[in-house]
């Protein structure tokens, strides 16, 4: 059974600086992960993903690392925009479902 | 990315009526489609996983009568609502992925009310 955390409920960065999304998961068999972004009333949207092959993907002003002897992964956005606030969610690939963190919600200051 | 399209985008309903969600992928072919429930500030909770052409497969605690989800084709599963109580208000989410270790790509929600 796979149990994917995200400790952070909330997080406040300013404009420009840097977001750092942690995320924990407790079975190593399923080394796929996931970011997923969330407005309010909508469904997420794919941010970024990570397989056990790599420690670090990176698209744009997003990275996300996976630290597999700690099961530890997290998401950098950097510079962080206002837009940019909203719900974060990691998410496990186990096969044929995911498993969701609790989110954490960036709040990114102008 | 791949385009998922859910319908209607938000629902009332007097109680004891059934309401019917349609999640249809777009652009791709989704073998397996996935139901899920988020209640105010809590993470997206899996109700049902479903591959096209056979039952759906429920989460421990989902009632699979009161909620009836139909995959009969590769590009559209609808979620039944039957019998709605003011309790079953909620944000129903689908999703849908065209095989295993890919991306599952979301519909916009809907949010049902029943008064």
């Amino acid at each position: 059974d796979q149990q994917v955390k995200q400790n952070s409920p909330s997080l406040s960065v300013q404009e420009g600086r840097i977001s750092i999304l942690n995320c924990d998961y407790t079975n190593s068999m399923f080394d796929y992960f996931l970011w997923y972004k969330k407005y309010p009333a909508e469904g997420p949207t794919f941010l970024i993903s990570i397989s056990s092959i790599k420690d670090k993907n990176e698209d744009g002003r997003f990275t996300v690392f996976l630290n597999k002897s700690a099961k530890h992964l997290s998401l950098h956005i950097v510079p962080s925009q206002p837009g940019d606030s909203a719900v974060y969610f990691c998410a496990n690939n186990a096969g044929n479902m995911l498993t969701f963190g609790g989110g954490t919600r960036l709040m990114v200051k102008p | 990315g791949a385009v998922v399209s859910q319908h209607p985008s938000w629902v009332i309903c007097k109680s004891g009526t059934s309401v019917k969600i349609e999640c249809r992928s777009l652009d791709f072919q989704a073998t397996t489609m996935f139901w899920y429930r988020q209640f105010p500030k809590q993470s997206l909770m899996l109700m049902a996983t479903s591959n096209e052409g056979s039952k759906a497969t429920y989460e421990q605690g989902v009632e699979k009568d009161k909620f009836l989800i139909n995959h009969a084709s590769l590009t559209l599963s609808t979620l039944t609502v039957t019998s709605a109580h003011p309790e079953d208000s909620s944000f129903y989410i689908c999703s849908a992925r065209s095989g295993m270790n890919t991306e599952a790509f979301f519909g916009q929600g809907t949010r049902l009310t029943v008064v």
